[in-house]
């Protein structure tokens, strides 16, 4: 059973641009959550996503930055004109069904994304 | 809102010595869930251990334990025997057993292991 997918694993924009970012959660999982961690800094939670709805986004930035779980397809965090201050590492991390509180989330390998 | 604090920065311990990592946080729930998380330098994170509130006994998971006191909210780990591949990041997370699922992580104590 693979684990959460995430890509690209390294991905560099110049500021001004966008940048997407790609989370598959393991099978069978529909839970999705996005956390941000900035250098030498703990991960901070950004936003959780069930299909095709956005449960909460308490942790995003309220300009920029817009999340997505399709029906079909990955889950997509989406940092629209980026500025430097978005470099950090995004990860991804995915669980099982909600009335299952014992299982813990899974984490992918992370996104390192760089503003030059 | 929930915060979790780890007030060690950086520790430090002789290989196959023991060591532990504190972690205290604040909840006014009374059913949550802990973890440790461990990030080596390739970044991944790792589940180390976790911990059911309502569950008096300390989980243990092989050289891995933790001291859980729920009065106190602290909730620190202790790595047995420790070895070099040890070394890495330690994050310790809360989450709430009820509703939103998100974890909540401290700051990390970055582990090193001499050999």
């Amino acid at each position: 059973n693979a684990g959460v997918m995430q890509n690209p694993r390294h991905l560099v924009r110049r500021r001004g641009q966008e940048a997407r970012l790609r989370c598959s959660p393991m099978k069978g999982h529909s839970h999705v959550y996005w956390y941000r961690q900035l250098p030498e800094e703990g991960l901070k939670f950004m936003v959780y996503l069930q299909k095709e709805n956005i449960i909460d986004e308490s942790g995003m930035p309220k300009e920029r930055f817009s999340a997505e779980f399709p029906k079909e397809g990955p889950s997509i965090l989406r940092i629209q004109q980026v500025v430097r201050g978005d470099s950090a590492a995004y990860f991804c991390a995915s669980s099982i069904d909600r009335g299952r509180f014992d299982q813990p989330q899974h984490f992918g390998d992370g996104t390192r994304l760089s503003i030059l | 809102a929930q915060t979790v604090t780890q007030s060690q920065p950086e520790m430090s311990v002789q290989e196959a010595e023991t060591v532990t990592l504190s972690c205290t946080y604040d909840t006014s729930e009374s059913d949550y869930y802990l973890f440790w998380y461990k990030q080596p330098p390739s970044r991944q994170m790792i589940l180390v251990i976790r911990q059911e509130a309502y569950k008096q006994q300390n989980a243990t998971e092989n050289r891995f334990s933790v001291n859980f006191q729920k009065a106190a909210k602290s909730f620190s780990l202790k790595i047995s025997d420790s070895q070099l591949g040890d070394a890495a990041m330690y994050f310790c997370a809360y989450r709430e057993n009820f509703g939103n699922e998100k974890l909540t992580f401290g700051t990390g104590t970055r582990l090193t292991i001499i050999p």
